[in-house]
């Protein structure tokens, strides 16, 4: 059975940093893409991140270019995200999700349940 | 980047058909496979329609996706309509490495 499980999310300062983790099971890690979304409370979903299966290729929504940072240990079945200068905007539920085994990061298959950040004074 | 642009909400009656419209702003529907999320309240969100027509194992044949060319938009249709079935859809499709959601239609069954 194919488990994503998020931790880390919590209250955060505005400027402050947070490290997401998303532990995975039940299929092989290494052969697939992996995912962050996110949904700000009330909205819809919002793709954050993706990174390749070996992690050579990142991509990111341009409103967090240079302030998060997407990894993975393929030893460890373990995907995170870091997030740094933290914003009121960055307020949602963070989701881990798997994206697909081939060249391109289709679509995600599975979804982890969430871990919610909340960025305020 | 392209949009997906989704109708806001939808309602219907149990029993009856439903269809959720998505489309793409820009570039052509038919070039990258489209899919369909269920996400009830306090859930995360399961796929019930991948690579714009195919359904994975456990959604039940109620639910239907297709592409219309001429509009340069998916769809997804739901039959037989059952109060469990309320929830908010959402489509995706990609552009290169990027993921593109569309805003999301709450479904409402009464």
């Amino acid at each position: 059975e194919v488990q994503l499980v998020e931790s880390g999310g919590g209250l955060v300062q505005p400027g402050g940093s947070l490290r997401l983790s998303c532990a995975v099971s039940g299929f092989t890690f290494s052969s697939y893409w992996m995912s962050w979304v996110r949904q700000a409370p009330g909205k819809g979903l919002e793709w954050v991140a993706n990174i390749k299966q070996d992690g050579s290729e990142k991509y990111y929504v341009d409103s967090i270019k240079g302030r998060f940072t997407i990894s993975r240990d393929n030893a460890k079945n373990s995907l995170s995200l870091q997030m740094n200068s933290l914003r009121a905007e960055d307020t949602a539920i963070y989701y881990c999700a798997r994206g697909g085994s081939g060249r391109l990061p289709v679509s995600p298959d599975f979804w982890g349940q969430g871990t919610l950040v909340t960025v305020s004074s | 980047n392209f949009m997906l642009t989704q109708p806001h909400s939808v309602s219907e009656s149990p029993g009856k058909t439903v269809t959720i419209s998505c489309t793409r702003s820009s570039g052509t529907i038919a070039n990258n496979y489209v899919q369909w999320y269920q996400q009830r309240p306090g859930s995360a969100p399961t796929t019930v329609i991948y690579e714009d027509n195919q359904r994975p194992s456990g959604v039940p044949d109620r639910f239907s996706g297709s592409i219309d060319r001429s509009s340069n938009s998916a769809s997804l249709t739901i039959s037989g309509l059952r109060t469990e079935d309320e929830a908010d859809y959402y489509c995706q499709s990609y552009d290169n490495y990027n993921w593109v959601f569309g805003g999301g239609t709450k479904l409402t069954v009464v």
